[in-house]
């Protein structure tokens, strides 16, 4: 059984400018969830997406938004990138009241 | 809110030794706790999950856990450590509501390092 992917692995932006990243769920799995990890920040919750519909949010700015497609796949577009949102964001997936595993994220770089 | 703390950053150990880490947790009902390990530059495993029912659980990679809920606790034990345990290891807790589970909450990490 495949794991959850992420893509693209490494991004590069400048500051200003507007970053998309995508997540694919474990098969089976209609829960997508988006973490920030950010260097002295810890792993923050951003985003939770079921059946289509963002069911909640971390205390992030609204730059940072999402959806999830018919196949569950999911994207996490962060707009007007800061310095400060260089960090590796990892995607996880779950199915009803159970774990959630992550994939390898994507690293962000804000130059 | 719920919170959960690691009060240990780093944590050596030798190849072989015992190992534990330690979790505390601050939440209003029942909670539902994991353990989850990071290599460098890596995504995060699953090494065990409480939700109910026995209060040790064991886990992958020989880990296991117990969960104290007099003393708000969900350490993470090792009977013998090897070098490939070397790692980030983080304690979370999930809330769950009618939909599914809401976001995990994160401790800071506690950094193990192993000693040949």
């Amino acid at each position: 059984e495949a794991g959850v992917t992420q893509s693209p692995t490494h991004l590069i932006k400048t500051r200003g400018q507007q970053a998309t990243l995508r997540c694919s769920p474990i098969s089976g799995h209609t829960s997508v969830y988006w973490y920030q990890q950010a260097l002295g920040l810890g792993l923050q919750f951003l985003l939770w997406y079921d059946e289509g519909e963002e069911r909640n949010r971390g205390n992030f700015p609204p730059r940072f938004s999402g959806r999830q497609f018919p196949n569950y796949s999911s994207e996490l577009n962060v707009n007007a990138l800061e310095l400060e949102d260089s960090a590796l964001y990892l995607c996880a997936s779950s199915r009803g009241l159970a774990e959630q595993f992550f994939g390898p994220g994507t690293r962000l770089t804000v130059l | 809110a719920q919170s959960v703390t690691q009060p240990d950053i780093h944590i050596t150990v030798s190849e072989g030794a015992s190992l534990e880490l330690r979790c505390n947790y601050s939440y209003g009902a029942t909670p539902y706790l994991f353990w989850y390990v990071q290599s460098p530059g890596q995504g995060l495993q699953l090494l065990l999950k409480y939700f109910s029912g026995d209060t040790l659980v064991q886990g992958i990679k020989g880990f296991e856990a117990e969960f104290k809920r007099s003393q708000s606790s969900f350490n993470l034990r090792k009977p013998s450590v090897h070098w490939s345990d070397a790692a980030e290891y983080f304690c979370a807790v999930a809330q769950y509501s009618g939909g599914g589970a809401d976001g995990l909450t994160f401790g800071k990490g506690t950094h193990l390092i192993i000693q040949p």
